[in-house]
């Protein structure tokens, strides 16, 4: 399954998919980016990031993918598991800021 | 592990009231933030706070809003008098920052569910 952009908060998926969640950030001057997962009643924890000289960044059964020329950033999940099931957020930091700038949110649910 | 712990939990209070809500993050951080959730919404910058004073603020930190380290362990969020739309989850982070790469991974606690009736 694939989620096109924020526009669609919900993605659903087996267990065993590969998931990818999409996002359109805004700010052409953003530089570094993250990705945070939200489980239900916790806060969100940090997954992986990028920076923009980069387009691709590997970690486990996690990959995010970076197009700075569409200012488009996806997260893929290798074998998706149900203990994935959450809100993934993405996040951009400008140039001289710091602070983390989160998107809406894209909430993915694993069925057995 | 190490991790930012909030309380309370949970905090009901009466529109008009203040509210302080506290936060100790990870010992070795210097940079420590808040941020908001208002129910199904996305995560929101409030403040954040380096060297014992404000650094970066957003437009929704107006003056109802304070922020103080009291001790070497203690961040806290103080709303000085309530409204009904600062019913939200507030989460605290903390970080170091690498300032070679850029790099900002925030950690953030678990919240405190704000109501206000």
């Amino acid at each position: 399954g694939e989620s096109v952009g924020l526009h669609l908060p919900t993605l659903s998926v087996q267990e065993g998919d590969n998931s990818i969640i999409n996002c359109a950030y805004s700010n052409s001057a953003s530089d570094y980016f993250i990705w945070y997962k939200q489980e239900s009643g916790k806060g969100p924890q940090f997954i992986i990031d990028i920076r923009s000289n980069m387009d691709k960044r590997q970690g486990q059964r996690v990959t995010v993918l970076l197009n700075k020329t569409v200012k488009h950033l996806s997260l893929q999940i290798a074998a998706t598991q149900p203990g994935d099931s959450a809100v993934y957020f993405c996040a951009e930091v400008s140039g001289g800021s710091y602070i983390p700038t989160f998107g809406r949110g894209t909430s993915l649910i694993v069925h057995p | 592990e190490p991790e930012v712990t909030q309380t309370p939990s949970h905090q009901v209070t009466q529109m008009g009231q203040e509210v302080i809500l506290r936060c100790v993050p990870i010992s070795n951080h210097l940079y420590f933030y808040w941020y908001r959730q208002i129910l199904g919404q996305k995560v929101e910058f409030l403040v954040s706070f380096y060297n014992n004073e404000i650094s970066e603020k957003s437009e929704i930190f107006d003056d109802q809003f304070s922020v103080e380290r009291p001790d070497g362990s203690n961040f806290t969020l103080k709303i000085r008098s309530t409204k009904l739309e600062d019913s939200a989850m507030y989460f605290c982070a903390s970080s170091e920052r690498d300032s070679r790469s850029g790099a900002n991974v925030l950690t953030f606690g678990a919240g405190s569910r704000l109501t206000v009736l």
